[in-house]
């Protein structure tokens, strides 16, 4: 059975810090591994990553894979009150359309 | 046009009823997804279509009945729910089975 644990599941800072969410998983054949945002709608599709060691940007947003270890994490620089969200990880395995999701990492940014 | 839609935004029923929730995407996309997303928690696969064909039943009770009319719509007609089914719905909707997904906001449903 795939799975996926995120940590923390929760996490407080203040606006301007930085902070690094992570997950790791096991999943019979790899096929991809996303990161989604999730605030009061439906989850926002941040990255999706399917090769080790290549970091993906966007804005104050990074995240990398390592296929090895089996883990990604999020970087977040410069947090913003508007970053705080549920960030969720999910993978997809051999079954190609199923993700499994993780409990996905609640971040508060305070002012 | 870049977005998945839901309709309706909320819904309350009673076990007796009979509803439907709608999604529409016109990003092209021949891969749709229900999902069930239960408060604090990750949402729950439910169904996959592609090519408007049932792909994937996660063994879903029957009184949920999906429906693909063509490749820009997908229904979730629901009848008999109890009040354990009241949850978030996601629908989601990809290029093809495998690329990546995009989500609508959901219809947020409520069973007395």
């Amino acid at each position: 059975e795939d799975k996926v644990v995120q940590s923390p599941l929760s996490l407080v800072v203040h606006e301007g810090d930085t902070v690094t969410l992570n997950c790791s998983y096991e999943v019979t054949n790899f096929r991809s591994l996303l990161w989604y945002k999730q605030e009061k709608k439906a989850p926002t599709f941040l990255f999706m990553l399917t090769s080790s060691g290549i970091e993906k940007k966007s804005g104050r947003l990074s995240s990398i894979l390592d296929k090895k270890e089996l883990f990604s994490i999020l970087n977040i620089t410069a947090t913003q009150t508007g970053d705080s969200a549920v960030y969720l990880c999910a993978v997809r395995g051999a079954s190609g359309s199923r993700l499994t999701f993780g409990e996905g990492t609640q971040l508060t940014v305070n002012p | 046009d870049t977005e998945v839609t839901q309709t309706p935004k909320h819904l309350v029923m009673g076990m007796t009823n009979k509803k439907s929730l709608k999604c529409e995407q016109h990003m092209g996309h021949r891969a749709m997804y229900w999902y069930k997303q239960k408060a604090k928690k990750p949402p729950e696969l439910m169904f996959v279509y592609s090519y408007e064909k049932l792909s994937i039943n996660e063994s879903v009770p029957s009184r949920f009945s999906p429906e693909c009319p063509n490749s820009s719509l997908l229904n979730l007609h629901l009848h008999a729910l109890q009040p354990e089914d009241s949850a978030l719905y996601l629908c989601a909707s990809s290029r093809l089975i495998g690329d990546t997904q995009y989500f609508g906001p959901g219809t947020r449903l409520t069973v007395l």
